[in-house]
């Protein structure tokens, strides 16, 4: 079974660029999240889909992060305008609809340094 | 979700068994908790999770006191492979839709050495 695909791994960009991150998740997964993971610190949530609705995007910065799932599968995140507290690794997420285990299954993640 | 409480760290021999612990005072009776790892440059990796009872699979067992204030995950044969963040994660699974959020915490530093 193909993982979680996640690209591009690396990008450097300047402050003020904007940047895509795309993510295929699992086949059949109907809930896709978008982790932000800061160097030293543990993944937090931005955004969590289920199929192609907004679940929950309480933390997600929307004067600069936006997200979307149009098709309910593939789900881009994109930043603009990039800040230097931008520089993290994006993690894509899937789980099926599942009431009693919760296994998410991650991609290796995007790893963007801001400059 | 409860909040949850683990060591930053911890050395473990290879071959031996690696016990982390973490504390979760204030679960409630409908949570679960949860156990990722993440190995270095990877993203996190579900281990095992459980409610009440103790929990084994192949890659580890999980140990919850009676009053569930508290868990141990045990890697019974630790190997070098095994280094990694282990992440204690407690989580409601009484439905709706963003119920498979994960609350990530610092975790622990697990290092397995020869």
């Amino acid at each position: 079974e193909a993982g979680v695909a996640q690209s591009p791994r690396y990008k450097i960009i300047e402050k003020r660029q904007s940047v895509a991150f795309w993510c295929n998740p699992i086949s059949g997964h109907a809930t896709l999240y978008w982790y932000q993971q800061i160097l030293g610190q543990g993944p937090k949530l931005l955004i969590q889909f289920q199929n192609n609705g907004v679940v929950d995007d309480s933390q997600l910065p929307k004067d600069r992060f936006s997200a979307e799932r149009l098709k309910g599968v593939d789900s881009t995140l994109k930043i603009q305008p990039a800040k230097l507290e931008d520089s993290a690794v994006y993690l894509c997420a899937s789980s099926l609809i599942r009431r009693n285990t919760g296994e998410l299954f991650f991609g290796e993640g995007s790893r963007l340094t801001v400059l | 979700d409860a909040k949850t409480t683990q060591p930053p760290s911890m050395d473990c021999a290879e071959g031996r068994a690696a016990n982390l612990p973490c504390n979760h005072s204030t679960i409630s009776g409908n949570e679960y908790v949860y156990w990722y790892r993440q190995i270095h440059s990877q993203g996190p990796q579900y281990i095992i999770h459980g409610l009440k009872n103790n929990e084994t699979n192949e890659m580890a067992s999980l140990i919850i006191t009676e009053d569930r204030k508290s868990s141990t995950l045990i890697l019974p044969h630790a190997t070098l492979r095994d280094t990694a963040v282990y992440y204690c994660i407690v989580k409601g699974n009484a439905g709706g839709t963003s119920y498979g959020k994960l609350t990530f915490g610092q975790g622990t530093i697990l290092t397995v050495h020869p």
